[in-house]
C-alpha cells in the first residue's frame, strides 16, 4: 500500500500568511495525488486535483504542484474560513490511500 | 445536480451487521465510480472500497473478510454490507463518486457499535 506522510500535523498560522503543506508518498504516484479540505462535521470537499489543477469555485489562493513522490499544498494568503484540516489522497493504485491530515489552527 | 446520501441505522450491536445505502442522483453508476470511505471521531479517512461502473468490486484487505459492495442501479444505490462489528468500527461512513479523485461526497453517516 501506498503511504503518505503529511507534514507537519499541525500549523498555527496567522491571516494573510502564505503557507505550505507537504505530502510524501512511499512510492511514486505520479501526478495522482489530490487534496481535501474537511472542516469540523462536515464531509471532505477537493480542494486540487492531479497534484496542481485547480476546482471550479475553490478559490485562487490554493495551488498545488509536484509529482513522484513529494507534492505540497500552498494557500497564498490564509484567511480564517481555511482554519480546517488538509488531507492528500493518491488514486494511482488501489488501496487508495490518504494522509494523516494537516491541522491548520490561529497562531 | 450531482448528490450522495448515505442512510442507515445509527446504532448496531457488537458482532452484528451493518447496512448501509448510498443513494445518488445526477449521474449514473454505470458511468462513475463509486467508494466507501469511513472516518473514526477525530480520525483520518480509511478507504474502504469501491463499485466500479462496470459492476465489479475492490475492497480494503484488511476489511475484506467482513465487507460486501452491491448496487441496484435501477434505484440509483450502492449498498454496503459489514458483519462482526466491533467498537472500533464506530465511525462516520461516506460514499464518495471517484474520476480518479472523489468530487463529490455525501454527508456522511455516523454509525456507533454499542450493547
Amino acid at each position: 500500500d501506498v503511504v503518505l506522510t503529511q507534514s507537519p500535523a499541525t500549523l498555527s498560522v496567522t491571516p494573510g500568511e502564505r503557507i505550505s503543506l507537504s505530502c510524501r508518498a512511499s512510492e511514486s504516484v505520479d501526478t495522482y495525488l489530490h487534496w481535501y479540505q474537511q472542516k469540523p462535521n462536515e464531509s471532505p470537499r477537493l480542494l486540487i486535483k492531479y497534484a496542481s489543477q485547480s476546482i471550479s469555485g475553490i478559490p485562487s489562493r490554493f495551488s498545488g504542484s509536484g509529482s513522484g513522490t513529494d507534492f505540497t499544498l500552498s494557500i497564498n494568503g490564509v484567511e480564517l474560513e481555511d482554519l480546517s484540516i488538509y488531507y492528500c489522497q493518491q488514486g494511482n493504485s488501489l488501496p487508495y490511500t490518504f494522509g494523516a491530515g494537516t491541522k491548520l489552527e490561529l497562531k | 445536480q450531482v448528490q450522495l446520501m448515505e442512510s442507515g441505522p445509527g446504532l448496531v450491536q457488537p458482532s452484528e451487521t451493518l447496512s448501509l445505502t448510498c443513494t445518488v442522483s445526477g449521474f449514473s453508476l454505470t458511468s462513475y465510480n463509486v467508494h466507501w470511505v469511513r472516518q473514526p471521531p477525530g480520525k483520518g479517512l480509511e478507504w474502504m472500497g469501491v463499485m466500479w461502473s462496470g459492476g465489479s468490486t475492490d475492497y480494503n484487505s484488511a476489511l475484506k473478510s467482513r465487507l460486501s459492495i452491491s448496487r441496484d442501479t435501477s434505484k440509483n444505490q450502492v449498498f454496503l454490507k459489514m458483519n462482526s462489528l466491533q467498537s472500533e468500527d464506530t465511525t462516520t461512513y461516506y460514499c464518495a463518486r471517484e474520476t480518479w479523485y472523489f468530487d463529490y461526497w455525501g454527508q456522511g453517516v455516523m454509525v456507533t457499535v454499542s450493547s
